[in-house]
């Protein structure tokens, strides 16, 4: 069946950190990926999103991911995190899945930045 | 509208009662989601609405759950005989879509239910 791993289910870093978040799928079709964040008391807002073309792609607030076809990975990474990082993060694939597309969601990863 | 609204923001409700909970998506998107979140869990898919119809329902815990889109905007998941178990965070989503491009899904700010 269809799925999406998170490896770290909780991450604490200093700000000015450097930050990568696993994601790991399995599904053998084409697949779009996306990372979404849930600030606290906020609702999911998409981060950034693979469809095609550069595996590089970069998001809102400094985000990026890249998608390794290979390793069916698509990790996320920011160079220096700030304390306004503070989030939990969700890694998803739309996937084809009994006849209909539907999205597949990690876990999640509860990323704390200490000031 | 700008986004994806949820009524109400919070419900609490009694074992055994009948609750309903609204989802008014993006303007012109024809997918339309509703998920459950659980406390330290990622969403959980319920059903699935392409237009007025329910593309995929494979989601929906048991019969007690039941979702409309009568006129392929405003959806509204419905809840007979509330159990406590129930209780969770509601989250709608719409996309443009179903896949591809336009398959990317902007979520409400969710229905925080609560059975006592």
């Amino acid at each position: 069946a269809q799925s999406v791993s998170q490896h770290n289910h909780h991450v604490i870093l200093s700000e000015a950190a450097s930050l990568e978040l696993g994601c790991n799928y399995s599904y053998g079709g084409t697949v779009n990926l996306f990372w979404y964040v849930q600030y606290p008391g906020q609702h999911l807002q998409l981060l950034l999103k693979y469809f095609s073309g550069d595996p590089l792609v970069k998001g809102i607030k400094g985000f990026e991911a890249e998608f390794i076809k290979s390793k069916f990975s698509f990790n996320l990474r920011k160079p220096s995190v700030q304390w306004s990082d503070t989030a939990e993060y969700f890694c998803a694939v739309n996937a084809f899945k009994d006849s209909n597309y539907q999205l597949i969601w990690g876990a999640g990863t509860k990323l704390i930045i200490k000031p | 509208g700008a986004g994806v609204s949820q009524t109400p923001s919070n419900k609490v409700t009694e074992k055994g009662k009948y609750v309903e909970l609204r989802c008014d998506p993006i303007s012109g998107h024809t997918a339309l989601y509703w998920y459950r979140q659980s406390l330290g869990q990622g969403p959980e898919f319920l059903i699935y609405f392409q237009g007025t119809g329910a593309a995929d329902d494979s989601g929906l815990p048991n019969d007690r759950f039941f979702a409309v889109r009568p006129e392929g905007s405003v959806s509204t998941l419905k809840i007979q005989r509330t159990e406590r178990g129930d209780s969770a965070v509601y989250l709608c989503a719409s996309s443009l879509t179903a896949s591809g491009a336009g398959g990317t899904q902007y979520f409400g700010p969710g229905t925080r239910l609560l059975v006592l």
